[in-house]
């Protein structure tokens, strides 16, 4: 069964800009998580999709939004980009929600540099 | 909400000896402990898990244990090897509620000194 996927694997972005993350959950999975990670703050979490509906939202400002589609694949967008933003995003799936104890495998995240 | 604390942030053994790192969380109601295992590059994977009606798991060298009264719980790596060089964080489910979320640790950067 293949892994968990996540495109582009890097990008570079100037300060203004948006930007569209992708993740492909494993086949089956219908919860896919978002989390930012930099070094120092360990993994902070975005937000939850759970059958195409946001189940959960962490604390970050309006600028970063998501959404899921039928086929359980999740995008997550950046506005209004901040030097700040510069992080690996990673997404994680699941067979049920996160609030289940089911296991969440992680995607290989996405590098977004903020110039 | 929860809120996680890890320690120690940096920890170097020499090889063979044995490795602990301790998690601390604030919700008494949280009810699942995972322990994840990031090496450089490469995305977190899930290495032990532990449910709030146990005491303690283990599997070969890795064990947790939780002390809900407490409210920490700790991951034991005996017979340390190179291979186990990596960041590891502790994290915890909120408990009991339709919103809850996975809060992670801000992670441990294990060394094994050859």
């Amino acid at each position: 069964k293949a892994g968990v996927t996540q495109t582009p694997r890097y990008l570079i972005k100037t300060r203004g800009q948006q930007v569209t993350l992708s993740c492909s959950p494993i086949s089956g999975h219908r919860s896919v998580s978002w989390y930012q990670q930099t070094p120092g703050q360990g993994l902070q979490f975005l937000f939850e999709y759970f059958s195409e509906t946001q189940r959960n939202k962490g604390n970050f400002p309006g600028r970063f939004s998501g959404r899921q589609f039928s086929n359980s694949r999740s995008e997550m967008n950046v506005s209004t980009l901040e030097l700040g933003d510069s992080a690996l995003y990673l997404c994680a799936s699941s067979f049920r929600e996160a609030t289940s104890t089911d296991t969440q495998y992680f995607g290989p995240g996405t590098r977004l540099t903020v110039l | 909400g929860e809120n996680v604390e890890q320690h120690p942030s940096t920890l170097s053994v020499q090889e063979g000896d044995s490795a602990v790192i301790k998690c601390t969380y604030s919700d008494s109601a949280s009810n699942y402990f995972p322990w994840y295992k990031q090496e450089l590059g490469k995305r977190p994977q899930l290495i032990i898990d532990i449910r709030s009606n146990v005491g303690e798991k283990k599997d070969q060298r890795i064990a947790v244990t939780l002390n809900k009264t407490a409210k920490h719980f700790s991951l034991h790596i005996t017979e340390t090897q190179p291979e186990d060089s990596a960041v590891y964080f502790c994290a915890a489910k909120e408990g009991y509620s339709s919103a809850s979320k996975i809060i992670f640790g801000s992670g441990t950067r294990l060394s094994i000194r050859p």
